[in-house]
This record gives structure tokens, C-alpha cells and sequence, in this order.
């Protein structure tokens, strides 16, 4: 079967640091990935994790653990564009499966 | 500019009309998809191509009917649709999905479509 969960919103502030969470349960599982939506557009691809550890990326990183079907995205210095929803998605046999997407707000 | 590209952006649609939701990729990808996305819902994984053939159907219901005449071009056929079926429509191309290889999908900008 496929389970990803994730928080509905988070609220932090310009400059601080973001970490959102994802738990998977995912058949066939080799890889998680994090996209990027804002309002009324498309997802986009920000990073993705095939072994344990973290991938750094500029100011984002994302970190996966198998063994405990989890994953985080963090997000440093944040700015207001940040301002959007984060969507964790697993890959298994043929196909990504979606959360609901993480609404983060970036206040100033 | 995604290389994905859906037309229309925005539809409105009686129950009784027939319209077509058409997708364009031009990344060399061999693997085309319908995703449904509503309001407070995860992405729904409606439809799956693979080189042109289906090779998922979310137990989607039949008044949804996609084409894939070849591996760049992907429809979506709509007919007597219900209001409920208002979501953003959503397609996405990636290189064929196979056991063990990670499958990055991009996605097109979405077609809006409101049932009324």
C-alpha cells in the first residue's frame, strides 16, 4: 500500500529555519522526493534521497532514513518567495505517490 | 518554461459538454501521466503511460478517458462530468519508470476546470 503523511502548515519567520517532516509507507520503495508549489502552479522538483543521509542543496536540504520510513526537508534563511506548499512524494515500482503538501508560511 | 506543456489553463464545462484536456512534453521523456489535485487533497495519481501504453488506471471513473497517441502527446477526454470533478488537472512526464530507478516526474502548469 502507499501512506505518506506530512503536517498541513507550518509559520515561521524571514531568516529563521524551517525543518518539515514526511513519514512514508511505500511497496516497492527506491527513492523520496521533495517539490515545490506555489499557488495556482506547477510542482516543482527541489530534491531527492535514495540512501539514508542528507543532501545538501544551497539553502535546502532533505534527509532520509529507510529504516524508518522518514524523511525531512529543511529550509535555511528563509525568504518570503519560500512562502508555499512542500510536497513529499515516494517512488515505488512504477510511480510517485503524493501527501497533501506542507503549507509553509513566511511572515516577516 | 517546464518542457510540459498543457492547454488549456483554465476550462468551464457543463455536465452535458465533451472537452479535451490535452499535454505536450518536449523532454524526450517516455513516460507520460494524469494527476488530479483538489482542493485540501494530495495529488491523485489518475493515469499512467508508459511508451504509449496504459499501464495504471486509478480506478478512475469512465466519463475520464486519456489517449496517448505517441510518447511527446497525452489527452484527457471529458464527458458528462459532474461537478465534484472541479480540481486542477495535472500532467507530468518522466523517463520510463522501471523497478529500482528513480523516476523524477516534471510536471505541466495545470488545466483549471470548473464543472458547472
Amino acid at each position: 500500500g502507499q501512506n505518506i503523511d506530512q503536517p498541513t502548515e507550518m509559520t515561521a519567520t524571514e531568516g529563521a529555519i524551517v525543518q518539515i517532516n514526511c513519514t512514508y509507507q511505500t511497496s516497492g520503495f527506491n527513492g523520496l522526493f521533495w517539490y515545490q508549489q506555489h499557488a495556482g502552479e506547477a510542482p516543482t522538483f527541489l530534491s531527492y534521497n535514495v540512501l539514508d543521509g542528507l543532501e545538501e542543496k544551497g539553502r535546502f536540504s532533505s534527509f532520509l532514513s529507510r529504516s524508518k520510513g522518514y524523511s525531512y526537508l529543511l529550509l535555511k534563511e528563509l525568504q518570503m518567495k519560500d512562502s508555499a506548499s512542500y510536497l513529499c512524494a515516494a517512488s515505488g515500482y512504477s510511480t510517485l505517490t503524493f501527501g497533501k503538501g506542507t503549507m509553509l508560511l513566511v511572515s516577516p | 518554461e517546464t518542457g510540459v506543456t498543457q492547454t488549456p489553463r483554465h476550462l468551464v464545462m457543463g455536465m452535458t459538454n465533451k472537452k479535451s484536456l490535452k499535454c505536450e512534453q518536449h523532454l524526450g521523456h517516455n513516460a507520460m501521466y494524469w494527476y488530479k489535485q483538489s482542493a485540501k487533497k494530495p495529488l491523485e495519481l489518475m493515469f499512467v503511460y508508459n511508451f504509449k501504453e496504459q499501464t495504471e488506471n486509478n480506478s478512475v471513473p469512465s466519463r475520464f478517458s486519456p489517449e496517448c497517441p505517441n510518447s511527446s502527446h497525452l489527452f484527457l477526454h471529458l464527458h458528462t462530468l459532474q461537478p465534484e470533478d472541479s480540481a486542477l488537472y495535472l500532467c507530468a512526464s518522466s523517463q520510463a519508470p522501471r523497478v529500482g530507478a528513480i523516476t523524477e516526474a516534471f510536471f505541466g502548469q495545470g488545466t483549471r476546470l470548473t464543472v458547472v
